[in-house]
C-alpha cells in the first residue's frame, strides 16, 4: 500500500518570503514520488519528480524537492515566493508494481500575499 | 495545442440522468488513466487503459460507470443514472511509456460535474 499525508491544508507567506509545503510518505516499494501544481480552472502541471537518482531535485519555477528516506517526507520549497505561485499544491506517490497510477495527497493550498 | 483534451468542460444535469465524458490524450501515448477529484481533496484513481485494454479498475468505480478505449486513442467515461454523491472533477491523464513509475502522467484540464 502507499499514501502521501500533506501535514498543511493552507500556507500563506508573503511575496519574497520562502516557501515550505510538508509532505510524508509511505510506500512498501521504493517510489516515485512528485509534486503536481493545480491552477484555477487549469489542469495538473508537473512541478518536480523524484525516481532513485538524486535526493535533492530541482523543478520549474524555482521549485525544489529533497527525498528524505529516513524521514519518509519529500518537502517542497522555493527560496522566494512570487503573487504567480498561489495555487494548490499535491504531493503525489507512484510505483512500477501498481500500474503507474498515482496516489495523491489531499493538497496544500498555498496564498501568496503582497 | 497538442495536450490532453476532454470535453465537456462542464456538465450539469439532473438526478437520474446518464452523462458521457470523452478524452483525447496526447498522439501515441499508450496509456490513459481516469481520476476523479471531489471539493477540498486530491484526484482519486478510478480506471486505466494500455491502448485499448482496461487494465484495472478502482472498487470506486460502482457498476454505473463503464469506461472504454475503443481504438486505443481516445476515451469514453459513461455514469448511468447519476446520483448527487457523483457531482465531482473528473480527470483524464496519459503518458508515453507503458511501464516505469518514472513516466510522467499529463493531465487534461477536467470535466466538472453537477449533478442536481
Amino acid at each position: 500500500a502507499q499514501s502521501v499525508t500533506q501535514l498543511d491544508s493552507h500556507v500563506s507567506v508573503s511575496e519574497g518570503t520562502p516557501v515550505l509545503l510538508r509532505c510524508n510518505y509511505s510506500s512498501s516499494y521504493s517510489p516515485s514520488l512528485f509534486w503536481y501544481v493545480q491552477h484555477p480552472n487549469k489542469g495538473l502541471q508537473l512541478l518536480l519528480k523524484y525516481t532513485s537518482a538524486a535526493t535533492l531535485v530541482k523543478g520549474i519555477n524555482g521549485f525544489e524537492a529533497e527525498f528524505k528516506k529516513s524521514e519518509t517526507s519529500f518537502h517542497l520549497t522555493k527560496p522566494s515566493a512570487h503573487m504567480s505561485d498561489a495555487a494548490e499544491y499535491f504531493c503525489v506517490v507512484s510505483y512500477t508494481g501498481g500500474g503507474n497510477k498515482l496516489t495523491f495527497g489531499t493538497g496544500t493550498q498555498l496564498k501568496v500575499e503582497l | 495545442d497538442t495536450g490532453v483534451s476532454q470535453n465537456p468542460r462542464h456538465k450539469i444535469t439532473k438526478r437520474g440522468q446518464n452523462v458521457t465524458f470523452r478524452c483525447d490524450p496526447i498522439s501515441e501515448h499508450n496509456r490513459l488513466y481516469w481520476y476523479r477529484q471531489t471539493l477540498g481533496q486530491g484526484p482519486e484513481f478510478l480506471t486505466y487503459f494500455q491502448n485499448e485494454a482496461q487494465l484495472e479498475k478502482s472498487r470506486l468505480l460502482s457498476d454505473r460507470f463503464s469506461a472504454e478505449r475503443p481504438k486505443g486513442s481516445f476515451s469514453t467515461l459513461e455514469i448511468q443514472r447519476t446520483e448527487q454523491g457523483d457531482s465531482a472533477m473528473y480527470l483524464c491523464a496519459s503518458t508515453p511509456d507503458p511501464g516505469g513509475a518514472k513516466n510522467i502522467q499529463y493531465f487534461g484540464a477536467g470535466t466538472r460535474l453537477s449533478v442536481l
